[in-house]
């Protein structure tokens, strides 16, 4: 158990549909980053927080966003979702947020569009 | 942006073998880490090792940071090391950086 916590783990929507991923960081952690799995990209990086700013930023597409509370928890909302929107996503976190550290990941939120 | 690339892309053991995995990266690096991720879809952190040797268990892993590749070394193996493999690496500081995993190689155990 990496300490990372990911809320749902499982998501099944529409075309079209809006959803919201969750991410509890390790406790004392303050970058979350955000990742999406897929068979064709693989694993890419899509945006880091850090202490509740945005830190870094990847491969994310506009209709993805993201933010990170004062708690430190982030969401990552997913918008007008495609099919090709289907994948694991992963929420890491570590305990500072300049590179180069250690990221624990959490299990994964698999979200399938229909 | 820094290219990594693991070889071989699919290896088929048997149960008790020893194998090597390999990370080649295009470009100096600040951050290295190896990651086994199991067929329930969970990453499992393995070593950060941005540079020199580890060792946990039957797993050992080793960075040559100057010219530029990592070693995964996993003894005796068993059919629950079946999974796939990543090596990801962390080429700058701030803004403008990011993780970047390889391609992944898959490890089956037979039993």
């Amino acid at each position: 158990d990496s300490g990372v916590t990911q809320t749902p783990k499982h998501l099944i929507t529409a075309t079209g549909q809006r959803v919201t991923l969750r991410c509890s960081p390790r406790s004392g952690d303050l970058s979350v980053y955000w990742y999406q799995q897929s068979l064709d990209q693989g694993l890419q990086f899509l945006i880091q927080y850090y202490n509740g700013e945005e830190r870094a930023k990847g491969n994310i597409l506009e209709r993805f966003s993201a933010q990170q509370f004062p708690d430190l928890h982030s969401e990552l909302n997913l918008s007008s979702l495609e099919l090709g929107d289907s994948a694991l996503y992963f929420c890491a976190s570590s305990v500072g947020g300049i590179g180069g550290e250690t990221q624990y990941f959490g299990p994964g939120t698999r979200l399938l569009v229909l | 942006g820094i290219q990594v690339e693991q070889s071989p892309p699919d290896l088929i053991l048997q149960e008790g073998a020893n194998s090597t995995l390999r990370c080649n990266f295009s470009d100096s690096v600040n951050n290295l880490q190896w990651f086994h991720q199991n067929p329930w879809g969970q990453l499992i952190n393995l070593f950060y090792i941005p540079s020199g040797t580890k060792q946990n268990g039957r797993l050992s892993a080793t960075t040559v940071a100057t010219e530029r590749y990592s070693l995964l070394y996993i003894s005796s193996s068993q059919t629950t090391d079946s999974g796939v493999y990543f090596c990801a690496v962390h080429d700058g500081w701030g803004a403008n950086s990011k993780l970047t995993f390889g391609k992944g190689i898959t490890l089956s155990v037979r039993p």
